[in-house]
């Protein structure tokens, strides 16, 4: 049984610092690795793709991949109140639709 | 717009009454997948499909059927409903850029009540 494991928070920040969310994974075979945010009563919404080891950033985020560890992490510069939302690590052994979710960290940015 | 749209997004059966939810995409994407979404859960595959006339079990397939007969469309059909099927559904399409370079869009959910 695959495994995505994710602190379920909530981790508060306040406004303007980073967030640092983390996920790790039981399948050595995993090739992708997904950063969904999701509002509440909302659909998962990506933002952040990775699939090699080492850092990816776009705009305020950066991913961070770890093979070795079997870990990926999601950094949040400068988090805003909107960034308030719960974090969905997915990850994914073939890339075609079979990802399996953490059940993900709820981030709190307080103003 | 690119979207993937789901009917009805509201719902509440009783428990045995055949219910259809469907789920459309207009970005001609070739895979896509069914998810429920509990309290304490997390998102759980229940179905996905690669292509059309082909689709396969996800980690909770039980009480479910799906079918695929158009690349647009994938009908999540829940045959004789139970209470333990109350939830958050959601359809995803999923776009391949390349080897193992997969982008997924959800649509905006299906909430299900059954009594």
């Amino acid at each position: 049984q695959k495994e995505v494991e994710q602190n379920s928070g909530p981790l508060s920040v306040p406004e303007g610092a980073i967030a640092s969310l983390n996920c790790t994974y039981s399948d050595r075979g995993s090739q992708s690795f997904f950063w969904y945010r999701q509002y509440s009563g909302k659909s998962p919404e990506l933002i952040m793709s990775i699939y090699s080891n080492g850092d990816k950033e776009d705009g305020r985020f950066t991913a961070q991949l770890n093979k070795a560890s079997q870990y990926v992490s999601l950094l949040i510069r400068d988090s805003q109140p909107s960034d308030s939302a719960t974090y969905l690590c997915a990850v994914s052994d073939s890339g075609y639709s079979t990802l399996t979710f953490g059940k993900g960290t709820m981030l709190l940015v307080s103003p | 717009e690119a979207q993937v749209t789901q009917n009805p997004r509201y719902l509440i059966t009783v428990t045995g009454k055949k219910l259809t939810v469907t789920c459309s995409q207009n970005m001609n994407h070739e895979y896509m997948s069914w998810y429920r979404q509990d309290p304490g859960l997390g998102l759980r595959q229940i179905y996905y499909s690669m292509n059309v006339e082909v689709t396969d079990k996800g980690d909770v397939p039980e009480g479910y059927k799906v079918s695929r007969k158009e690349k647009r469309n994938f009908p999540l059909i829940l045959e004789s409903p139970s209470p333990n099927q109350t939830s958050l559904y959601f359809c995803a399409s999923s776009f391949i850029a390349g080897p193992s370079q997969e982008t997924q869009y959800f649509g905006p959910g299906t909430r299900l009540l059954v009594l």
